[in-house]
This record gives structure tokens, C-alpha cells and sequence, in this order.
């Protein structure tokens, strides 16, 4: 069975700063994805990870995937408010598309 | 116009009761999804349906049936609801040939939060 963790689950941090949350899964999968969460929203997508080594960057936030450590990470730079939200990772496991996801990062940015 | 939506956003109802939530894409996906939010905001795949093919994630009651009118459509209909079917019900779609440069994007519904008393 495929298990995917997150961590931190919650995270404080205060505008300006740098931080990186952590998702690591059990077993190969071929692609890996983020999404955020709004309170009482839907799931958005912000990035699909491919390939060992991939980055992708939008903005304040990096994306990256080591397949061989079944880790990717979400880092943030320079936090701001708007930042605010759950991240959920989640990691492909069969055929039929179907995602396992991590228990989500809720991320608090303090003025 | 939404592209996935979900209908009830709102759900309460009695132990024991059938009810259905209706899902509707107007992205021209080939498959949708159901997925279950607890209260922890733990997100569990239900299920995964294209014109072709259902898979089932085999922890999920038989009680939960989704069911497909055409190709934009997926509802699911549960049967003799329990209070641990109290949840928000995300309904999603992709496209399976990845569209989207390959990669299979999921777009999620706005929600549908089920409260049963």
C-alpha cells in the first residue's frame, strides 16, 4: 500500500521568511503532484512532477522531486500572507490516475 | 463558467437515508473521480471512472456507487448513509491522454459537505 507523508502537518512562520515542507512516499510512483487548499475551498493545482530531479517554480514557492529518495519538497521563499493555506501532496499509484495523498501542511503566514 | 461542479454544496440528512451528489464537468475530461475529505482533511481517493473503465479503491463501502449518465457526468449515490459518511465529497476530472503537456492534471469540484445526524 502506497503511504504518502507530509511534515510539518502545521507551520507558523512569519512574513519575509524561508521555509520547507516534506513529503515522502513508500513506493515508486511516476509522478508527483501539489495542490493548495483554501479553507472551505477546493483543491488547486500548482505543480506535477515528473522525473527525478525536476523543479518547477511559480512565484514564491519551488517544487522538487528525488525519485531514488521518494522525496519531494515544497520550499517557500520569502513568505507572505497570501501564502496562507493547506498543501497537499500527492503521488500517482496506479494506472486509473488515482492519487494518494499526504495528510496536508497547514501554513500559517503572521504579519 | 465552472469548470467542475458539484450539487448540493451542502448535505444533511438522517441515518439510514440514500442520497446522491451530482458532478458535472464542462472540460471534455474523459475521467472523473470521486475523493472523501474527513474532518482531519484527510483526502482519500473513491473512486476513478472513464468511459471504459471503474476503479474502485477497495476500502469504500458498497454502499457508495457512482454513476455516469454520459461522459461529463459522475454522481454518487450512497445508500443507507452512517455518520462516519459525514465528510466533504470532492468530485475531479483529467484527461487521460494529458492534455495538458502530459500531465494529467486533476481539476477539483468546490466540494460537497455531507453531514449526517
Amino acid at each position: 500500500e502506497l503511504k504518502v507523508e507530509q511534515n510539518p502537518l502545521f507551520l507558523s512562520m512569519q512574513e519575509g521568511k524561508n521555509y520547507t515542507i516534506y513529503c515522502n512516499y513508500s513506493t515508486t510512483s511516476d509522478r508527483l503532484y501539489w495542490y493548495r487548499q483554501d479553507p472551505g475551498k477546493s483543491l488547486e493545482s500548482l505543480f506535477v512532477l515528473l522525473s527525478n530531479g525536476a523543479v518547477k517554480q511559480e512565484g514564491r514557492l519551488m517544487a522538487s522531486l528525488d525519485t531514488k529518495a521518494r522525496l519531494s519538497t515544497l520550499h517557500i521563499t520569502a513568505a507572505v500572507h497570501d501564502l496562507s493555506a493547506t498543501y497537499f501532496c500527492a503521488v500517482r499509484y496506479n494506472a486509473g490516475n488515482m492519487l494518494t495523498f499526504g495528510g496536508g501542511t497547514r501554513l500559517m503566514v503572521k504579519p | 463558467d465552472t469548470a467542475v461542479s458539484q450539487t448540493p454544496k451542502y448535505l444533511v440528512t438522517q441515518m439510514g437515508n440514500d442520497k446522491s451528489i451530482k458532478c458535472e464537468q464542462n472540460l471534455g475530461h474523459d475521467t472523473m473521480y470521486w475523493y472523501k475529505q474527513d474532518s482531519k482533511k484527510f483526502l482519500k481517493i473513491m473512486f476513478s471512472y472513464n468511459n471504459k473503465e471503474l476503479i474502485i479503491n477497495e476500502t469504500v463501502p458498497n454502499r457508495f456507487s457512482p454513476k455516469s449518465p454520459d461522459k461529463a457526468h459522475l454522481n454518487l449515490h450512497i445508500n443507507s448513509l452512517e455518520l462516519g459518511d459525514s465528510a466533504v465529497y470532492f468530485c475531479a476530472s483529467s484527461h487521460p491522454q494529458g492534455a495538458e503537456g502530459g500531465f494529467e492534471k486533476l481539476f477539483f469540484g468546490s466540494g460537497t459537505q455531507l453531514s449526517v445526524l
